[in-house]
């Protein structure tokens, strides 16, 4: 997506926390979303965040959001195996109703 | 409860061909999206719909019309495929913000 920017690869062992990085440009945009894509599937929400947030946790994810610079992020804490999958960030630009995705990050989990 | 529905699943196209993509969402959802993913790229969004009557051109609108026919259904037509159309093609829908996009199981196109 033209819009939002996101790191094609992150590689990390078993165990580990995992931290995805997501810029965006909009200002206006309200909602911020993580969705995850396995082989051959389609997308599937993992968590969203309102932007009058900073922070929200959900089980082993956690979003954080840095408004004034447009950057969002997602830890997944103790990753295993099946987490290794495409995180894709996207906002919603509530002024036009679009959703535009970022291109993706591709997690690799090493056992 | 089907969600969104999308068919085909593959299809493949000559050049020149014209083909439309059908998608049917049953959770009364006012917007519907499409989208086309090709590797590194992520999604790009082609055409929305932000409610039934209306549609509104996305990121990469050129070679694609749309219907929104009525709230339940939206389609993508390739008047004229050409290779560069060769991508997996997901539809979409939302309700109110804040809520998740539900999508389809995608189409896999190819254009030869």
């Amino acid at each position: 997506g033209e819009d939002v920017e996101q790191s094609l690869f992150l590689s990390v062992r078993e165990g580990d926390s995992s931290v995805i990085n997501c810029t965006y440009t909009d200002s206006s945009s309200t909602y911020l979303y993580w969705y995850k894509q396995e082989p051959g599937a389609g997308l599937q929400l993992l968590t969203y965040i309102f932007s009058n947030m900073d922070m929200k946790q959900d089980q082993r994810l956690t979003v954080l959001l840095n408004k004034k610079d447009k950057h969002l992020s997602l830890r997944i804490a103790d990753t295993q195996t099946g987490d290794s999958a495409i995180y894709f960030c996207a906002e919603r630009k509530t002024s036009y109703d679009k959703v535009i995705f970022g291109p993706g990050t591709s997690l690799s989990v090493i056992p | 409860n089907a969600g969104v529905t999308q068919t085909p699943k593959f299809q493949v196209l000559k050049t020149g061909q014209s083909m439309t993509l059908q998608c049917a969402q049953d959770m009364n959802h006012n917007s519907m999206y499409w989208y086309r993913q090709d590797p590194g790229m992520g999604l790009r969004l082609i055409y929305y719909s932000a409610s039934e009557g209306t549609t509104d051109k996305g990121e990469v609108p050129n070679g694609y019309n749309v219907s929104r026919l009525n709230k339940r259904e939206f389609s993508l037509r390739l008047e004229s495929a050409a290779p560069s159309q060769t991508s997996v093609y997901f539809c979409a829908s939302m309700g109110t913000p804040g809520t998740e996009a539900f999508f389809g199981q995608g189409t896999r196109l190819t254009v030869v």
